[in-house]
Order: structure tokens, then sequence, then C-alpha cells
């Protein structure tokens, strides 16, 4: 069981250019969440998945896009890239439904916008 | 809407010490409480949770954590440290409800160091 996977672990980027960040799991887990986490800011909801097809915003979702095709995979779209959004992004998964699931992490993608 | 206070950012700490991270919260409905641990250049960890029951909760790694309905805080203690508990530590919320979408809402961190 490999867990929760991002691919890349770094990036740079100049601002403007697009990139696609990818997660992976392979828990079969129905929820899919991208964070973003800054310091002195703790992690923040970019964008949430409760299953494949289906996608929804979260705290802070301007800038980016995300696409749920298959249950196993959950990808983050930056179109047009801005220093802003310099940070550290988090991919998490966790069962469904009503009861308390734990929310796996993966490791991490360290993006820099020049 | 939630919010969480984590009101000391870093908290070097000598080993073998007992260390107290502090957490509270804010919300106008009934929640349920975490704590997170980050090890340098890793994704976070659940350490442990608080959902029902009682209030004093004991996680991974010799945590445990207090929840105080009263206080609205959610403190994560450990009697003696160790250098591998060096890290950040996360609390977060989640507002209690039937649907199976809501969010957790995350602290600032607190980054513990222990010192030799």
């Amino acid at each position: 069981n490999a867990g929760v996977t991002q691919t890349p672990k770094f990036r740079v980027l100049k601002t403007g250019q697009s990139m696609t960040l990818l997660c992976a799991q392979d828990m079969n887990h129905e929820y899919m969440y991208w964070y973003r986490q800054d310091p002195g800011m703790g992690l923040r909801l970019i964008h949430y998945s409760v299953g494949e097809g289906t996608t929804a915003k979260g705290e802070v979702p301007d800038g980016y896009n995300v696409s749920r095709l298959k249950k196993q995979n959950f990808l983050l779209g930056l179109e047009s890239a801005a220093p802003s959004q310099t940070s550290v992004y988090f991919c998490a998964s966790s069962y469904g439904g009503p009861s308390i699931y734990e929310q796996y992490f993966g490791p991490g993608t360290r993006l820099t916008v020049t | 809407a939630q919010s969480v206070t984590q009101l000391d950012s870093q908290v070097p700490v000598f080993e073998e010490a007992p260390v107290e991270l502090r957490c509270n919260y804010s919300s106008s409905v009934s929640v349920y409480l975490f704590w997170y641990v980050q090890y340098p250049n890793q994704g976070l960890q659940l350490l442990l949770k608080y959902l029902s029951g009682s209030t004093l909760v004991k996680g991974i790694n010799g945590f445990e954590a207090e929840f105080n309905k009263s206080q609205t805080s959610f403190h994560l203690r450990k009697p003696s440290v160790h250098i591998s508990d060096t890290a950040e530590y996360f609390c977060a919320v989640r507002r209690i409800s039937n649907f199976g979408n809501e969010k957790l809402t995350f602290g600032t961190g607190t980054r513990l160091t222990i010192i030799p």
C-alpha cells in the first residue's frame, strides 16, 4: 500500500505558466482534498471531491481548478501561476459518509512561482 | 464557521521534560477535535481525536489531550518528550453533522523543538 502519493515533489514555475499536480491514492477512498500550507497560516482547503466526477470549492479556490475523472486520482491545476501561489500543496483522502474517518495526507509538493 | 487558535507558534523543550501545546477553538455548533503531527518534510499524520465520551483522549507516541468544553480548549500534552517528537503540531476541528463532507479547519501550527 503506497497510501497517498503526490507528483511532482518540487517544481519551479515562472509567472503565467501552467501546471498540474497529481494526487493518487490506493485505499479506495471516496473523498479527496487539496490543501495549501503557508507559513503562519496552517492548512487551507482549496478544493475537495466527495466522489468520482464531483468537485467542490474549499476556502481558497481562486486560481485553481480540479478534476476527479477516476476515483483514485485527484488533479489540481494552475492555469496561470502567480507568485502568491508559492506554497506547499498537500493532498489528502478519506472514506466518505457521515462517520468520522481519518484523512490521510500525501508527502506534499513544494511549488515556487517566480 | 469554526476557527482554531494555537497561540504558541514555537515551543522549545528540553528532552525528557513535559510539554503542553495549547489549542482553543471557536464554534457556534458542536465540533469534533483533532491533533495532527507533521514531521520534517512529510505530510500530516493523525495523532489523536476527540469525538465523544471521555474528555481525556490518548493518542500515538505517548501524547494525550483533554477536551474542555467550558474553556473551548483541546490542549495536547506529553509527560516526557523525546528528540523524535521534534515536529509541527496542528490542532483541527470539524463541525458535527450528518453530512460526510464537513471540512477540517486547521490552526496555524506549533513548532515543537526538543533540546538535547
